[in-house]
């Protein structure tokens, strides 16, 4: 497959584990936020978004959490699976509509 | 499938020559947004068109260029191809700019 990034930050978890990425975000006007996941030779797939008027939510196995404090993002996978393998980006948007995206993070999930 | 076509999926050429990507975006979404993906940068915004219009601009080198065109369907054109514009080149779209968007599953082009 296609690598996204050969110096991406990696989390490795064993399959049936939580798995928690995080992401720093930059402009403190940012008022909305998504995560994206990007499987090998693939374009990146929603999986979840947050606006800054929240500090949780929940999807189907995954969690995003906001401090807006700390300008910190989480996305958190429960019960991690070997298909969740891919590499996962947070992107804030502010009051341009244009979301910025952070660098990613690589996900190895072991069976 | 996301519902966002792009073609090709892969594209080699030589230095200095010119090529269009192509993007059809999803039934009724309006925006389009081009997206560059190299392997150092992670994943650039270039352009965005709304019904017709451009947008907003990125970091879009002035030898590229882009438009869309009645049918919502939108071209990136990249000219006097340089090595360093091989990347992946993905575009997506929104039926509102205030929401996500959902990415094609990209061009990859290839400069030697």
């Amino acid at each position: 497959g296609e690598s996204v990034g050969l110096h991406l930050p990696t989390l490795s978890v064993q399959e049936g584990d939580n798995s928690i990425i995080n992401c720093a975000y930059s402009n403190s006007a940012s008022d909305y936020f998504i995560w994206y996941k990007q499987e090998s030779g693939k374009g990146p797939q929603f999986i979840i978004d947050i606006r800054s008027n929240m500090d949780k939510r929940q999807g189907q196995r995954v969690t995003v959490l906001l401090n807006k404090t700390v300008k910190h993002l989480s996305l958190q996978i429960a019960a991690t699976q070997p298909g969740d393998s891919a590499v996962y980006f947070c992107a804030e948007k502010g009051g341009s509509y244009i979301p910025t995206f952070g660098r990613g993070t690589s996900l190895i999930v072991h069976p | 499938d996301s519902g966002v076509t792009q073609t090709p999926k892969h594209l080699i050429t030589a230095t200095g020559q010119r090529v269009t990507l192509r993007c059809s975006p999803r039934s009724g979404d309006l925006s389009v947004y081009w997206y560059q993906q190299s392997l150092d940068q992670g994943l650039q915004f270039l352009i965005q068109y709304y019904n017709g219009e451009e947008r907003a601009k990125g970091n879009i080198l002035e030898r590229f260029s882009a438009q869309q065109f009645p049918d919502l369907h939108s071209e990136l054109n990249l000219s006097s191809l340089e090595l360093g514009d091989s990347a992946l080149y993905f575009c997506a779209s929104s039926v509102d700019p205030q929401e996500g968007y959902t990415f094609g599953s990209g061009t990859r082009l290839t400069v030697v």
